[in-house]
């Protein structure tokens, strides 16, 4: 079955120091892979996504994650964390034939000033 | 990128009744879908709307209780039929226009409480 791991339920950073947001895959084939931010009473926004190609990929607000095949992970970094990055954060993965896409359990940032 | 509307954005509803979610999309879209929330989880799949024909529904989930319809390529309900305390949760709309990456674009949801 195909699945995603967030292995870390929360994750605490000082601002202005590097964060990493770990995520692991199990997805048949060359999969997609996203992440998204849920801040509090909102929806979900798209940050980045992996479609082929380069294995950094650049998103919004200064994120950006590397796939790696041979570690089947996908984290999200940002070499300086702001407090207002502070949120929930999901992983997600799909397969090329299917249009559903699976979530991981999230993690919650939290940047402390 | 699509905009999404729901509606309501919350509401709180006596056990036995019913709510529908409405999801109006700002341009025409090739799939929608809608996902369950529940209070610090992450997203579960409740079903795919298909425009003119019944919802494609995951497992462990039914149209007896989630009945969906798709009259068109930019609106969709779900109605939480029945409701108890236990489908308490936020209701969110996706949908995706891209046949390249399966990219999806989600609602503000709806914040559903049941007493």
């Amino acid at each position: 079955a195909q699945s995603v791991a967030q292995p870390e339920d929360q994750v605490n950073v000082a601002e202005g120091n590097p964060l990493t947001v770990k995520c692991t895959y199990s997805v048949s084939g060359n999969p997609y892979l996203f992440w998204y931010v849920q801040y509090p009473n909102r929806g979900l926004q798209f940050l980045l996504k992996y479609i082929t190609g380069d294995n950094l990929v650049k998103g919004s607000y200064g994120f950006e994650a590397e796939f790696n095949k041979s570690q089947t992970s996908f984290h999200l970094k940002k070499p300086s964390a702001l407090v207002s990055d502070s949120a929930l954060y999901f992983c997600a993965g799909a397969t090329r034939s299917a249009s559903k896409i699976i979530f991981g359990s999230g993690t919650r940032l939290s940047i402390r000033p | 990128s699509a905009v999404i509307s729901q509606k309501p954005s919350r509401d709180i509803c006596q056990r036995g009744t019913s709510l529908t979610i409405q999801c109006q999309v700002d341009s025409q879209v090739t799939m929608m879908f809608w996902y369950r929330q529940q209070p610090g989880q992450s997203l579960t799949l409740i079903a795919t709307a298909n425009q003119g024909s019944e919802a494609t529904y995951e497992s462990g989930f039914v149209i007896d209780k989630f009945p969906i319809s798709r009259p068109n390529l930019t609106f969709s309900t779900l109605t939480v039929s029945n409701m108890s305390p236990e489908d308490s949760s936020i209701y969110l709309c996706s949908v995706s226009d891209s046949p390249y990456d399966n990219e999806q674009f989600f609602g503000p949801g709806t914040r559903l409480t049941v007493l």
